[in-house]
């Protein structure tokens, strides 16, 4: 079975202050893996896909990375508009040869300015 | 306008009512989804739906049933509520000729069940 499991669950980072959002997986044939970033009362918003080991994706203040059993979300001098849960998926194969996404439970940043 | 509307955004039910939430898109995909979310659980998939003759359950689908109407519409119910139902419920979208997960997601319905 796939899982998808986050690291810390919470953080709180003074505003600049650079830090990284854990991502470790085990799953039958990756498809993917996926960073998404939720606001409160809103959505998943996704930011990027990574399909293999090696491959990094940038997007302002935002580089993910990933391995062959982890993928990283490196925050770079944060800003207060940063704040918000942070969600990882995998894509892989369902028993019943579907594609299937599975989430982690996320990671909630919390940006003090 | 929102590329993908939940409605209702909130709801409140009771023990045993049927209640439908629903879901329209203008992104123009094919594949739509229906998640919830709980603390603790991350979003876990109820039905999905590859085009409007193909449905799908799953991993946590009973209780649940749906509706592809269009293929803009995609409707959830719930035939006979349980307070163990109370969660945020995400419509989801995404068109694998473009990026197979690349979800786009509606805002969510708030469900509570009494």
């Amino acid at each position: 079975e796939d899982q998808v499991t986050q690291s810390p669950e919470a953080l709180r980072l003074q505003e600049g202050e650079s830090s990284s959002l854990n991502c470790s997986y085990t799953v039958s044939g990756l498809r993917g893996l996926f960073w998404y970033r939720q606001d409160p009362g809103k959505g998943p918003e996704f930011l990027f896909t990574l399909y293999s080991a090696g491959e990094e994706k940038e997007k302002e203040r935002l580089k993910a990375t990933l391995t062959k059993k982890e993928s990283f979300l490196h925050i770079t001098a944060p800003k207060p508009e940063d704040s918000a849960t942070y969600l990882c998926a995998v894509g892989g194969i369902s028993n019943f040869g579907n594609e299937k996404l599975t989430f982690g439970t996320g990671t909630r940043l919390t940006i003090i300015p | 306008d929102a590329d993908v509307t939940q409605t209702p955004r909130n709801r409140i039910t009771k023990t045993g009512k049927r209640i439908m939430l629903e879901c329209s898109q203008t992104k123009g995909h094919d594949r739509m989804y229906w998640y919830r979310q709980d603390p603790g659980l991350g979003l876990r998939l109820i039905y999905y739906s590859f085009d409007v003759k193909d449905i799908n359950k799953g991993e946590i689908s009973d209780g649940y049933s749906v509706s592809r109407q269009a293929q803009a519409k995609f409707s959830l119910s719930l035939e006979s509520a349980i307070p163990n139902q109370t969660a945020l419920y995400f419509c989801a979208t995404s068109d694998p000729k473009r990026d197979l997960y690349g979800y786009t997601f509606g805002s969510g319905t708030r469900l509570t069940v009494v």
